[in-house]
């Protein structure tokens, strides 16, 4: 087991754009949890999923987020239509179902300039 | 809903010195809550949690943290901090029911020599 991975690790992308972040829990873990992280910040909950399900999403999160895990295992954020305000780390954990110990990816930094 | 505190955004030490990072939550109902450490360009690594028993739990690296509940705290010991502790220090809660976790703004602690 590696652990959790995203990818890209790095993302740079015009305002307007459309972005997609993947992210590969460890494999025996049902739940999946997006999260992102400004500078000086905390990490801020998005959404997360137990097994193909979306279970919460935030209501601070725009209409042009959307999360998928189709199959229940990765997942899959895109954000639509790109602001500068978007420019962010994006970090994925994964968990068991019956534990709330989260167990982090090193994050995908998104740029939007 | 919960909220945390971490009351320190900075915290100075010099090595093997002792130092304590302070995390005080709100919550309406029973919660789980975690140390988390992120170096820089990492991901956040777990430290140690507590979910029930034993106020007192020790984690990894010499770390422990206290349980309060009467002053919902949840401060972070260490004894004698080395230079490798220099990090991002964040605090979590989760409801016991939730999935999602809390997070604090976070300390950095500075290991000086």
């Amino acid at each position: 087991d590696t652990g959790v991975s995203q990818n890209p690790r790095h993302k740079i992308t015009k305002r307007g754009q459309n972005v997609t972040f993947r992210c590969d829990p460890i494999s025996e873990h049902n739940r999946l949890y997006w999260y992102r992280q400004t500078l000086g910040q905390g990490p801020e909950f998005l959404t997360y999923f137990q097994n193909e399900a979306q279970l919460e999403k935030s209501r601070l999160l725009s209409d042009r987020f959307s999360a998928e895990r189709p199959k229940g295992s990765f997942s899959t954020l895109e954000i639509q239509r790109t602001e500068q305000g978007d420019s962010a780390m994006y970090l994925c954990a994964s968990s068991l179902s019956s534990g709330n110990e989260q167990f982090f990816g090193p994050g995908t930094r998104l740029t939007v300039l | 809903a919960q909220s945390v505190t971490q009351l320190d955004s900075q915290v100075p030490v010099f090595e093997e010195a002792p130092v304590e990072l302070r995390c005080n939550y709100s919550s309406s109902v029973s919660v789980y809550l975690f140390w988390y450490v992120q170096y820089p360009n990492q991901g956040l690594q777990l430290l140690l949690k507590y979910l029930s028993g034993s106020t007192l739990v020790k984690g990894i690296n010499g770390f422990e943290a206290e349980f309060n509940k009467s002053q919902t705290s949840f401060h972070l010991r260490k004894p004698s901090v080395h230079i490798s502790d220099t990090a991002e220090y964040f605090c979590a809660v989760s409801g016991t029911n939730a999935g999602k976790s809390t997070f604090g703004d976070g300390t950095t602690l500075t290991v000086k020599p």
